[in-house]
């Protein structure tokens, strides 16, 4: 099994660009999480999927965030614009449903916004 | 809405000895999970333990143990025989059942460095 896959591993923007981070969870996961891991407020949960519709996205920062998964094999996080408070790391966590308790992460994308 | 602490920002330990880290948690939920989870410098998210809140006898793991203590809403790791691998932040993590499902919440977090 290879895991859960986040593209890019790191990412150097100017404050103002769009940035899109990807997510491919673990073949014949049903749900799919989005955390972000910064020194000030540590790990927090921003979006969840179960079977593709987010169920919830109340850890969202604001409207600059953005969260999607066409199909079951794919997600992205879309930042636009970006600011330098939106540094952080951003994990990608996958599970099963009947496993939900067992989240499996990615390596994370560490994102700079200069 | 849930809370976990973890009270120690730094933790050591020598190599072969045995070391706790600490965390409490709130919650007025009956189903829940507690989890440990190990971030070495690779900053990969590991699971290192689980706990589920029904089960009263503590989850172990090799050298990794847990003294779960429901009532008193506290969820200790102890390694014993700790490594050099060892070192890493370690998070404690809640996970509610019900309504909740799938939201972990995450302790600030402990660095333990292991000395040789």
């Amino acid at each position: 099994d290879a895991g859960v896959i986040q593209s890019p591993r790191h990412e150097v923007t100017e404050m103002g660009q769009e940035v899109t981070l990807r997510c491919k969870p673990i073949s014949g996961h049903d749900y799919l999480f989005w955390y972000r891991q910064t020194m000030m407020r540590g790990l927090e949960l921003l979006i969840y999927f179960n079977n593709n519709v987010p169920i919830d996205d109340s850890g969202m920062p604001e409207d600059r965030f953005s969260a999607k998964m066409p199909n079951a094999s794919f997600s992205t996080l879309k930042i636009q614009p970006s600011e330098p408070r939106d540094s952080a790391v951003y994990f990608c966590a996958s599970s099963r449903r009947l496993a939900v308790y067992e989240q499996y992460f990615g390596p994370g994308t560490r994102l700079t916004v200069t | 809405a849930q809370t976990v602490t973890q009270s120690q920002p730094e933790m050591s330990v020598q190599e072969a000895e045995t070391v706790t880290l600490s965390c409490t948690y709130d919650t007025s939920e009956s189903d829940y999970y507690l989890f440990w989870y190990k971030q070495p410098p690779s900053r990969q998210m590991i699971l290192v333990i689980r706990q589920e809140a029904y089960k009263q006898q503590n989850a172990t793991e090799n050298r990794f143990s847990v003294n779960f203590q429901k009532a008193a809403k506290s969820f200790s790791l102890k390694i014993s025989d700790s490594q050099l691998g060892d070192a890493a932040m370690y998070f404690c993590a809640y996970l509610a059942g019900g309504t909740s499902y799938g939201k972990l919440t995450f302790g600030q977090g402990t660095i333990l460095t292991v000395h040789p």
